[in-house]
């Protein structure tokens, strides 16, 4: 079974462009979630898809947004990006949802902002 | 809001010795406790779970333990081995919650 796909691997952006990472979770799982890692805050959640819907949200603004098709993919846009916005942004899917059960991480996507 | 915290952000041990990581938690409703390891280059991968009925939780060489009265929970890997290396997350959650909290993460070091 294939595992959690991430595209792009990396981006360089520069400030003020918006850049759309997209997520193919693992077949027959319908949640998605999305994480945001620097090296000073560690994972922090961003939202969570179910069945195209979004579930719950993380404490980031409003220019961090996202959707889910109907074949599960998921795609996170952040808009007017800002130097701070530079992280490793991974995604990641399970049958259920975020709340108790495993979590199957892609290996992420790499943003510059510069 | 919920809060996790997660003690030490770095540790070196021995080869052969144990290592232990500690996790409080803010939110008492919290019944979901899972520890993912993250190799350099990768995506976190989870390494062992613990649910809020049961206190502690052993596989092979790893262990969890959960105090549900002092809202903490500890990750003990003994034997350390060279491939125990990488930064790991603990993680917090409730049923029906659809949000996680992770901690900042330990970086474990495993000296020859």
């Amino acid at each position: 079974k294939a595992g959690v796909t991430q595209t792009p691997r990396y981006l360089i952006k520069t400030r003020g462009q918006q850049v759309t990472l997209s997520c193919s979770p693992i077949s027959g799982h319908r949640s998605v979630s999305w994480y945001q890692q620097t090296p000073g805050q560690g994972l922090q959640f961003l939202f969570e898809y179910f069945s195209e819907t979004q579930r719950n949200k993380g404490n980031f603004p409003g220019r961090f947004s996202g959707r889910q098709f109907s074949n599960s993919r998921s795609e996170m846009n952040v808009s007017t990006l800002e130097l701070g916005d530079s992280a490793l942004y991974l995604c990641a899917s399970s049958l259920g949802g975020v709340s108790s059960e495993k979590l199957f991480f892609g290996s992420g996507t790499q943003l510059s902002v510069l | 809001g919920e809060n996790v915290e997660q003690h030490p952000s770095t540790l070196s041990v021995q080869e052969g010795d144990s290592a232990v990581i500690k996790c409080t938690y803010s939110d008492s409703a919290s019944n979901y406790f899972p520890w993912y390891k993250q190799e350099l280059g990768k995506g976190p991968q989870l390494i062992i779970d613990i649910r809020s009925n049961v206190g502690e939780k052993k596989d092979q060489r790893i262990a969890v333990t959960l105090n549900k009265t002092a809202k903490h929970f500890s990750l003990h890997i003994t034997e350390t081995q060279p491939e125990d290396s990488a930064v790991y997350f603990c993680a917090a959650s409730r049923d029906r919650d659809d949000k996680i909290i992770f901690g900042k993460g330990t970086r474990l070091h495993i000296l020859p």
